[in-house]
């Protein structure tokens, strides 16, 4: 397992253009994690997932945004008609259910220039 | 106030120096995560703990669960520790981490 993929690793798109991302978890994890962070902040807690169920979602993630996990083990990030505001690092984490250890394990982003 | 936050926000160092970064949290948790991000995004977390003290190479972590406290030490710094250092809390009945804004770290030859 090499560990948490996200791909692309940089997006440039226009204004208003729809873009999605997709994170691949390691393995056995059961939890996945949707993050922002924007230039100087702290990453922010996008949504997550156990398995495939979307089990909380931030008020970040406004209606243009949507993330799937159909079956549980990859996700996908799609954000439609997309702003200069959308313009982040997008980061994927995965880990254990709670209960069975909590570690997690990052991706290396996906970097959005909205233009 | 954020729930999480680290102090100092920006620390330049000289090569050797021992460097302190501190967090302050004011959430109740299971444990803390510091985690290192380097130019280009990705991030490797370096400890995770929820009582005491860890130390793995020359990094050290405590956390003090009454006061809500946490200190990361590097000890005899070196130019290629420069990076961000975040610290993010997890709750535990919660499935995410709460990160603070992080450290940005610069360690000069």
């Amino acid at each position: 397992d090499t560990g948490v993929s996200q791909d692309p690793r940089h997006k440039i798109t226009k204004r208003g253009q729809n873009v999605t991302f997709r994170c691949d978890p390691i393995s056995e994890h059961n939890r996945l994690y949707w993050y922002r962070q924007t230039l100087g902040q702290g990453p922010e807690f996008l949504t997550y997932f156990q398995n495939e169920a979307q089990l909380e979602k931030s008020r970040l993630l406004s209606d243009r945004f949507s993330a799937e996990r159909p079956k549980g083990s990859f996700s996908t990030l799609e954000i439609q008609r997309t702003e200069q505001g959308d313009s982040a690092m997008y980061l994927c984490a995965s880990s254990l259910a709670v209960g069975q250890g909590p570690g997690y394990t990052f991706g290396s982003g996906t970097r959005l220039t909205v233009v | 106030k954020n729930e999480v936050e680290q102090s100092p926000q920006n620390l330049t160092a000289q090569e050797g120096e021992f460097i302190t970064i501190n967090c302050s949290y004011s959430v109740g948790i299971s444990a803390l995560h510091w985690l290192q991000q380097h130019p280009g995004g990705g991030i490797v977390s370096l400890f995770m703990l929820s009582s005491g003290k860890k130390k793995h190479g020359r990094l050290i972590a405590t956390i003090n669960i009454q006061e809500k406290h946490s200190s990361l030490h590097i000890t005899a710094s070196h130019p290629r520790d420069s990076a961000v250092y975040i610290c993010a809390v997890w709750g535990g009945s919660q499935g995410n981490l709460i990160f603070g804004k992080g450290t940005k770290l610069s360690v000069k030859p």
